[in-house]
Formats: structure tokens, sequence, C-alpha cells
């Protein structure tokens, strides 16, 4: 079956450091695959999207990595701020089915002084 | 713009009832997308139209759930004869498709008592 796993429990990092989030997927072939960061009570926003071509992909403090040997996606913010902490989703699209976004249940970011 | 616009942002109703969600895409976009957020289940996709055509309608639940797109700036999700189960907070987005970003309305929280 299908699967986009992400580390459902929360990670805590102190100010300043580097947050590595993790999204691992199974029996897909995305095409694409974006980030988006969701803070209680809103919508998802969008961060980063990376292509199936593509290792990697940079935006000022934010970094995604894509290796579709491994199926799997980093997302790292460098020099961590409180402001960070939210929650963060990962989705990907299928090669094949144009527009249909499938979401990773997110991991919650928390970041501490 | 003043991003994609949803209305009720909040609604409780009783079971039987019928609830409808409206929504507004941002002007240009020709995707618009209806997605369910439970803490069970995480964000799932509903349906999703291009051009104002539903083109994906697998994760709507059940009959009880329709959606329309009369034009390219309004959408309704309706849900005839609601249920306990159905209380989530419902998300519309618009895109530009093909994999691009998708942007996300503030949500509608349904709570079928």
């Amino acid at each position: 079956s299908q699967k986009i796993e992400q580390n459902s429990e929360a990670l805590n990092i102190q100010e300043g450091k580097t947050a590595t989030l993790t999204c691992n997927y199974t029996n897909y072939s995305p095409a694409y695959l974006q980030w988006y960061r969701q803070d209680p009570g809103r919508g998802p926003v969008f961060l980063l999207l990376i292509r199936e071509n593509e290792k990697e992909k940079r935006k000022e403090r934010l970094k995604v990595t894509f290796d579709t040997t491994l199926k799997q996606s980093l997302f790292h913010i460098t020099a961590s701020q409180p402001a960070d902490s939210a929650t963060y989703l990962c989705a990907l699209t299928n090669t094949g089915t144009a527009s249909k976004l499938t979401f990773g249940t997110g991991t919650r970011l928390q970041v501490t002084l | 713009d003043a991003g994609v616009i949803q209305s009720p942002r909040h609604e409780v109703t009783e079971m039987g009832q019928e609830v409808t969600l409206r929504c507004k895409p941002i002007s240009g976009h020709n995707s618009l997308f209806w997605y369910r957020q439970t803490m069970m289940r995480g964000l799932e996709l509903l349906i999703y139209f291009n051009n104002n055509v539903p083109i994906d309608d697998s994760g709507m639940p059940e009959d009880r759930f329709s959606a329309k797109m009369p034009n390219a700036s309004f959408s309704t999700l309706k849900i005839q004869p609601s249920e306990p189960r159905d209380s989530a907070v419902y998300f519309c987005a618009s895109g530009e498709g093909h994999g691009r970003p998708q942007f996300f309305g503030p949500g509608t929280r349904l709570t079928v008592l």
C-alpha cells in the first residue's frame, strides 16, 4: 500500500541549532515533493518544492533534499528560531496524477530558547 | 490578493442537517481542492477541480458528500445529511495545477452534534 511517513513524535531542539525533519514514502513515484508549514488553527502554507530530477533546493534558512533511491526527503531549518515552531507537512504528487497532492501526517517542531 | 476565502469559519450543526461550505479561490488559479483534516487521519484530499471540472473525487467519503464549482471563482462542498463523524476542519486550496504549490484557505471547523 502507499504510505507517506513522517515522524509523529515532536522534535524538540534548541534555538540556533539545525532542525532536520524526515519524510519517507512507499509505493510512490513522485514527480514533485513539497513541504508545508501549518500553525495551529490555520491552513498549511507552502514552503518549498523539489522535482524528481533535483537533489537539493534552498530558500533562505530552509533546505530540502530528495533521494528517489532511498525514497526519502529531508527538510532542514538552519539557525532555528522559536518562530519556526509549527507542524511541517511533506506532500507529493505522484507521476501521472497531475494536480493531486497527497500529504504526510506531519511532524511538530518545537524550538526552545 | 486576499488569498483563498472560506465561509463560514465555524459551523455547529445537529446530526441530519445539511451543511454547505463555501470557497473562493485565488483569481487566476485553475485548480481547486477540498481537503478534510482530523487528528486521526491527517489531511485528506476529498475532491479537486481543474478549470471548474471535477477530476478526482475518489476521496469523497460517501454519497452524502457532494461538491460543485459553477464558475472559476466559487465552489461549494455540501454534506447532506451530516453525521457526528463528519466533524473536522475542511480546507479549500487553489493552485495552478501540475504539482505546483497550493494555497490554502483558513478552513471551516465543522462540529456535528
